[in-house]
């Protein structure tokens, strides 16, 4: 199974800040690589995918990039709606992994 | 608009099976190009993808839970189902049923249900 881990694994930033969290796969993914917004007490909404295509009323701001191993998602100015939790998942197998999460903090 | 509801009891004793259903509306569970999924979140802690089934009846599981887990789809309902057999306290988790686009399109998990907590306790 591909492993899938994400840094940092929190982080503390300021309204207006640009934030890039990186994920790296155990083995090549191609592209098949998604991004989800968790905020607590909610269910994990899509983000990004197939690496970097916006989901449908997703604000600019987020973006990816990426290809085979390594992938970030970068926001360029962080908004208060923004402090969340952030998964990357693997669509490239049968069996989908997720890192484990980076936790977006209000510094 | 595509939505999921998870339901079943949000108590179950260790060593017994843990049963959720998923129930969709604003779209059928037999449309070729989605997959039925089911991922879980212990309290505090990270996304487990558990297993996905398509309305064909061919099945994927998490190989750490495929001895446990069975997934199941009703059409007449447009529902489908987790059963878990064999609990214990670390299966206590948020379970989540997500519709899961094609690996072989897209591959990413949307919507999402609301969630049901289920707690594993004597």
């Amino acid at each position: 199974d591909i492993q899938m881990t994400q840094s940092p694994s929190s982080l503390s930033a300021s309204v207006g800040d640009r934030v890039t969290i990186t994920c790296r796969a155990s083995q090549s993914v191609g592209r098949h690589l998604n991004w989800y917004q968790q905020k607590p007490g909610k269910a994990p909404k899509i983000l990004i995918y197939a690496t970097f295509t916006l989901q449908s009323g997703v604000p600019s701001r987020f973006s990816g990039s990426g290809s085979g191993t390594d992938f970030t998602l970068d926001i360029s100015s962080l908004q208060p709606e923004d402090f969340a939790t952030y998964y990357c998942q693997e669509s490239h197998t049968t069996s989908p992994a997720f890192g484990q999460g980076t936790r977006v903090e209000i510094k | 608009q595509v939505q999921l509801q998870e339901s079943g009891p949000g108590l179950v004793k260790p060593s017994q099976t843990l049963s959720l259903t998923c129930s969709v509306s604003g779209d059928s569970i037999t449309n070729t190009i989605y997959y039925w999924s089911w991922i879980r979140q212990p309290p505090g802690k990270g996304l487990e993808w558990i297993g996905y089934i398509h309305y064909t009846g061919s099945t994927y599981y998490n190989s750490s839970l495929s001895s446990r887990a069975t997934l199941s789809i009703d059409t007449s309902k447009n529902q489908f189902s987790l059963t878990l057999n064999s609990v214990t306290a670390a299966d206590t988790a948020v379970y989540y049923c997500a519709r899961y686009c094609s690996p072989h399109l897209r591959g990413e998990f949307d919507p999402w249900g609301q969630g049901i907590l289920v707690t594993v306790s004597a």
